[in-house]
Parts: C-alpha cells; structure tokens; sequence
C-alpha cells in the first residue's frame, strides 16, 4: 500500500511569517510530486510540481524535493491570511503522474 | 473553459437507495477521475479512465459501487445500494493525456448524506 504522510498540523503562524509544510512518501518508485492547496468547503486546486531533486520557487511558493529521504515539503513565505487553507501532499505512482495518492492534508492558519 | 461539472451539488437520500452521481470533465481531457474525500481517510481514488476506459478500480470500495464513462464528454458513479457510512465529498477530476500532463482539475464535488 503506497502512503503519502503528512505532518498533522494544524499549522498556525503569524502573517508574514514562513509556513514549512512536510511530506513524506513510501513508494521509492515516485517520480512526480504535487501539493494542492483547499480551500474550506472548495475542491483542491494545484499550487505546485516537481519532480527533480532541490527547490522550485513560484512566486512566494518553494517546493522542496529529497528523493533519497523520500521527503517533499511546501515553504510559503510572507504568509497571507489568504494562504489559510488545507495543503495536500500528492504522489504520482506507476512510473509517472497518471495516478495520484494524496496526504490527508496540513490545515493551515495565517493569523493577522 | 466551464471547468469539471459535477452534479447533483447535494444529495441526501436513505440508506438503501440508489444514488448517481454525474461528472463532466473539461473538454478535450482524456482522463477522467473519481475520488472521495472522508475527514477519516482523506482524499482517496477510486477509479480512472483513459479515453473512456476504466484503467484503475481498485479503490472501489465494494461491489455497491460502480462508474461508467459513455462517452467523452460523461461519466457516472452509481452506489446501490447506498449506506451512511458513504457519507462523503465526492470528486470528479479530469486532465489531458500524455507525460508531465499531470494538472488534475477537480470539480466542485457532490456532498452526499446517507441517512
């Protein structure tokens, strides 16, 4: 049974603060990591992808990939209120992204 | 672009009763996806398709659950019957085929209460 974990949360920081977002993944095999952020009540939207080991960085976003600690992790810097949200983990499985496997999800709350 | 359709928003019926659920996916999309989403269990997947094909079920929970994509542009998930305990969020996603076409975009759900 291929698992995704994340750190349970929930996550509460200061606005303007940096947000650190954990994910770890049993299948060695993975090769395409995601993170979707929900809104309360809302479908999950895609925020982020990677699939090489290091840092992708989109705007205030930093994706972090550490394929031999099988480890994905989320930075949000200066933190919004609007960032308040649930923060999926996804890996990709069966060789490519076709099939996803989600995280029960980080809630997070940026305080004013 | 419309995005994901789903339909009913909101379902409560009884237990025992048939309950269909209804996706359109985004048009020219050739994979479509079912998942439920529990606060015990999480966003899980329950089925796909490729091209109208079901390529993956094995997270249909038991025989009382069964999907079909007709034709591109529909697909269903029917539960017969239905139970509380499948009380849940269910999602539609749909995204285009090919490699790093990975962008899977969700539907707004249907709600659905077994009493």
């Amino acid at each position: 049974q291929k698992e995704v974990e994340q750190n349970s949360g929930p996550l509460s920081v200061p606005e303007g603060a940096i947000a650190s977002l954990n994910c770890t993944y049993s299948d060695r095999g993975s090769q395409s990591f995601f993170w979707y952020r929900q809104y309360s009540g809302k479908s999950p939207e895609l925020i982020m992808s990677i699939y090489s080991n290091g840092d992708k960085e989109d705007g205030r976003f930093t994706a972090q990939l550490n394929k031999a600690s099988q480890y994905v992790s989320l930075l949000i810097r200066d933190s919004q209120p609007s960032d308040s949200a649930t923060y999926l983990c996804a890996v990709g499985t069966q060789g490519g992204s076709e099939k996803l496997v989600f995280g029960k999800g980080t809630k997070l709350t940026v305080n004013p | 672009d419309a995005g994901v359709i789903q339909s009913p928003r909101h379902e409560v019926t009884e237990m025992g009763q048939e309950v269909t659920l209804r996706c359109k996916p985004i048009s020219g999309h050739n994979s479509l996806f079912w998942y439920r989403q529990t606060m015990m269990r999480g966003l899980e997947l329950l089925i796909y398709f490729n091209n109208n094909v079901p390529i993956d079920d094995s997270g249909m929970p038991e025989d009382r659950f069964s999907a079909k994509m007709p034709n591109a542009s529909f697909s269903t998930l029917k539960i017969q019957p239905s139970e509380p305990r499948d009380s849940a969020v269910y999602f539609c996603a749909s995204r285009t085929g090919g490699p790093r076409q990975e962008t899977q975009y969700f539907g707004p759900g249907t709600r659905l209460l077994v009493l």
